[in-house]
């Protein structure tokens, strides 16, 4: 996971409540995603950025919002957290030469 | 209809056998092909890519692509324990936003 990573790696929250994930590369590149993954649908795009402060929304974007003031940060808030939000978060840069992606560990997050 | 359509598995083989992992889709102006492998509570880590219709070979792993017939397939020869995981398969037409397969789940027994 080097030039990645993701905090918090795990978090418990409850519904309604404001959750921010942060993902920093050390990469210096400019494309970075946000996906979630939940069993039965994969991975799916949430947000992606293509430089700082420059964001795009991704299939599934309800809910949920991003920031990047810098190019190493790329955040994801969840403004009232749902049930229907917990899942595996895993932050991604686009890979230098190649349409591929390097991804994070993950942030697993629970709502109750 | 989902973009990108994979069937889940789980798959399951003897040590040394062939794997054929196979993905679907449905957009024409997919041009960029991935397949990830995924370990259990690990991120997706990049195995290959192509880019249009053909073959790629990378040691062990031989990628294809069937544009014609919206088909692309991973094969593992020789595979080995090390290889279970979850492959998953990925698709973009601007290299820019990627669509997952749901991933198909494999053990290699050995």
């Amino acid at each position: 996971d080097a030039g990645i990573t993701q905090s918090p790696r795990h978090k418990v929250t409850e519904t309604g409540t404001p959750v921010t994930l942060r993902c920093h590369q050390t990469e210096n590149h400019r494309y970075m995603y946000w996906y979630r993954q939940d069993p039965g649908h994969g991975l799916r795009l949430i947000h992606y950025s293509y430089g700082v402060k420059d964001t795009d929304k991704g299939e599934v974007s309800d809910g949920y919002s991003v920031s990047r003031s810098k190019t190493e940060d790329f955040l994801l808030t969840l403004e009232s957290a749902t049930s229907s939000q917990t899942s595996v978060y895993f932050c991604a840069i686009g890979l230098a030469g190649g349409p591929g992606q390097y991804f994070g560990p993950g942030t697993r997050l629970t709502v109750l | 209809q989902k973009e990108v359509e994979q069937d889940p598995g789980p798959l399951s083989v003897p040590e040394g056998a062939i794997v054929s992992l196979n993905c679907t889709y449905s957009n024409s102006a997919f041009q960029y092909f991935m397949w990830y492998r995924q370990y259990s509570r690990k991120g997706p880590e990049l195995l290959m890519y192509t880019y249009s219709s053909g073959n790629k070979e990378d040691g062990r792993f031989t990628a294809q692509v069937d544009k014609s017939s919206k088909y692309i397939s991973l094969f593992i020869r020789d595979s080995q324990p090390s290889d279970s995981a979850t492959y998953l398969c990925a698709m973009s037409n601007t290299g820019n936003q990627f669509y997952f397969g749901t991933g198909t789940s494999l053990t290699v027994i050995p």
